[in-house]
């Protein structure tokens, strides 16, 4: 499965835009982009994905550069309530030999401060 | 539906003794992964079950580990003998059909003494 890396840790203001960036520079024709983030002592919670077109739900946006070897989540106004570990993920197609598996990095922790 | 249910919540027991964990994963789910996290290792893929089935199970530790799905709707993950470094929290997931998201269960805290 494609690797991922990034950033150790970021802080944001709160109600602004924070922007968390991903390398999967040896991303697959058919690996998908997933977001992730753990609230503390929670189970992580599902946030967006995608596969090469940007992606809007109520929560984020996510966007996927054209060559697909890096993207960036964005939380439009975050909250104190936005703190957390956000994990970028690379899961094959499920229809494939991996069954959409899952496989966590150290994430970013993210910090909203007043 | 209540999501993926994980029992027990907190476990502590003794180094030596079997424990059980168990998951009922969300009605109509095909996919079921087992996850262990710790401080120093993060969140680890322990196994994924499709169908009821065992695909991958590399990312069991030892042959202490077992886990079962017997039907659709149940699994348990159990540890046989329990050491302390086998003190984590265990989190168990499901999934529907292609490329849909994981469901996380609340965890199940061990801690082996």
């Amino acid at each position: 499965d494609a690797k991922t890396t990034q950033p150790t840790s970021m802080d944001c203001a709160e109600g602004r835009a924070a922007n968390l960036p991903c390398n999967h520079s040896t991303i697959s024709g058919n690996e998908y982009v997933y977001w992730y983030r753990q609230i503390h002592s929670q189970g992580p919670q599902y946030i967006i994905h995608g596969l090469k077109n940007n992606e809007t739900n109520e929560m984020a946006s996510l966007i996927i550069t054209e060559d697909r070897k890096s993207s960036t989540l964005i939380l439009p106004h975050a909250t104190l309530r936005d703190t957390a570990v956000y994990y970028c993920i690379v899961s094959p197609n499920a229809g494939g030999t991996s069954y959409g598996k899952l496989t966590f990095g150290q994430g970013t922790i993210l910090t909203v401060h007043p | 539906d209540a999501g993926v249910i994980q029992s027990p919540r907190h476990e502590v027991t003794e180094m030596g003794q079997e424990v059980t964990l168990r998951c009922k994963p969300i009605s109509g789910h095909n996919s079921l992964f087992w996850y262990r996290q710790t401080m120093m290792r993060g969140l680890e893929l322990l196994i994924y079950f499709n169908n009821n089935v065992p695909i991958d199970d590399s990312g069991m530790p030892e042959d202490r580990f077992s886990a079962k799905m017997p039907n659709a709707s149940f699994s348990t993950l159990k540890i046989q003998p329990s050491e302390p470094r086998d003190s984590a929290v265990y989190f168990c997931a499901s999934k529907g059909q292609l490329n849909t998201e994981a469901f996380f269960g609340q965890g199940t805290r061990l801690t082996v003494v």
